[in-house]
C-alpha cells in the first residue's frame, strides 16, 4: 500500500457509537496528523501525534501510534451526526522536508 | 482563531488561460504551502516556500506553475496555461517555525475550486 492508507474507505454508524479509522504508512515519520474535511470544503487539523508518542487525546478524539507496525488509529467516541465528514491521515516523513503525505481518507457517515 | 484565507472560493477558466490563486497565510507563520486535491483523489503536495524561495516541490509542480509572495501578506499560485487536468481543489497552508510545526501541524485554508473548461 502507499504511504498513508486509511481503512476502511467508508464507515457508516449510528449516532452515539464509536468510530475507529486506521492508517498505515511505509516510511519513518516525524509525526502523523489527522485532518477532517467536510464535503468539498477545507482541511481542518484535528490532532498531531509525534513519533515518540503512543497515544494522544483531544476531547472525543483518541489517536494511537504504533511505529513498529507503522500504523495509527483515530477513535471518535460518542459520535454525532455533525462528525459526518472525510478523515485523512497525513505523515510528516523523515527526510521528506516540509511536505505532508496524505492518505486516501475514510468517509464517515453518522446517522442520527 | 487565526485563519488562512483563500480567494476566490471557486474559479472557472478556459483551457489555456492563466489563473492566479491567492492566499493570505497566518501573519506570523514562516512556511507556506500549496496542495491540491483532484475530485475523489488524495490531497497532493505541490510546493513549499520559505524565506522567499521554494524549498521543495513535487513532480506535479512543473514549469506551468509558479509561486510568489508579492508583499508581506499574500502568497499566490499561478498556473500559466491551464489544462483540463488542472481542475482540482487547491489548498494553501501555512505553519510557524519548525518546532511549532512538529507540535501543532499546519493550518489549511478552505480551498479554491478550480474548474478548467
Amino acid at each position: 500500500s502507499q504511504q498513508g492508507e486509511e481503512d476502511p474507505q467508508a464507515l457508516s454508524i449510528q449516532e452515539g457509537e464509536n468510530a475507529t479509522m486506521n492508517c498505515s504508512y511505509k516510511t519513518s515519520i516525524n509525526n502523523l496528523q489527522w485532518y477532517r474535511q467536510n464535503s468539498g470544503r477545507g482541511l481542518v487539523h484535528l490532532i498531531l501525534i509525534r513519533s515518540n508518542e503512543r497515544e494522544k487525546h483531544s476531547g472525543r478524539l483518541r489517536v494511537t501510534l504504533d511505529t513498529s507496525k507503522k500504523s495509527s488509529s483515530l477513535l471518535i467516541t460518542a459520535s454525532r451526526a455533525a462528525d459526518t465528514a472525510s478523515y485523512f491521515c497525513a505523515t510528516d516523513r523523515i527526510g521528506a522536508g516540509n511536505m505532508l503525505t496524505f492518505g486516501g481518507g475514510t468517509r464517515l457517515m453518522v446517522k442520527p | 482563531e487565526p485563519e488562512v484565507t483563500q480567494t476566490p472560493s471557486h474559479q472557472v477558466t478556459q483551457m489555456g488561460q492563466e489563473v492566479i490563486l491567492r492566499c493570505v497565510p497566518i501573519s506570523n507563520h514562516l512556511y507556506f504551502y500549496w496542495y491540491r486535491q483532484i475530485l475523489g483523489q488524495k490531497v497532493e503536495f505541490l510546493v513549499s516556500f520559505y524565506n522567499n524561495e521554494i524549498s521543495e516541490k513535487s513532480e506535479i509542480f512543473d514549469d506551468q506553475f509558479s509561486v510568489e509572495r508579492p508583499d508581506g501578506s499574500n502568497f499566490t499560485l499561478k498556473i500559466r496555461s491551464t489544462k483540463l487536468e488542472d481542475s482540482a481543489m487547491y489548498f494553501c497552508a501555512s505553519s510557524e517555525r519548525q518546532g511549532w510545526r512538529d507540535r501543532y501541524g499546519y493550518t489549511f485554508g478552505s480551498g479554491t475550486r478550480l474548474t478548467v473548461v
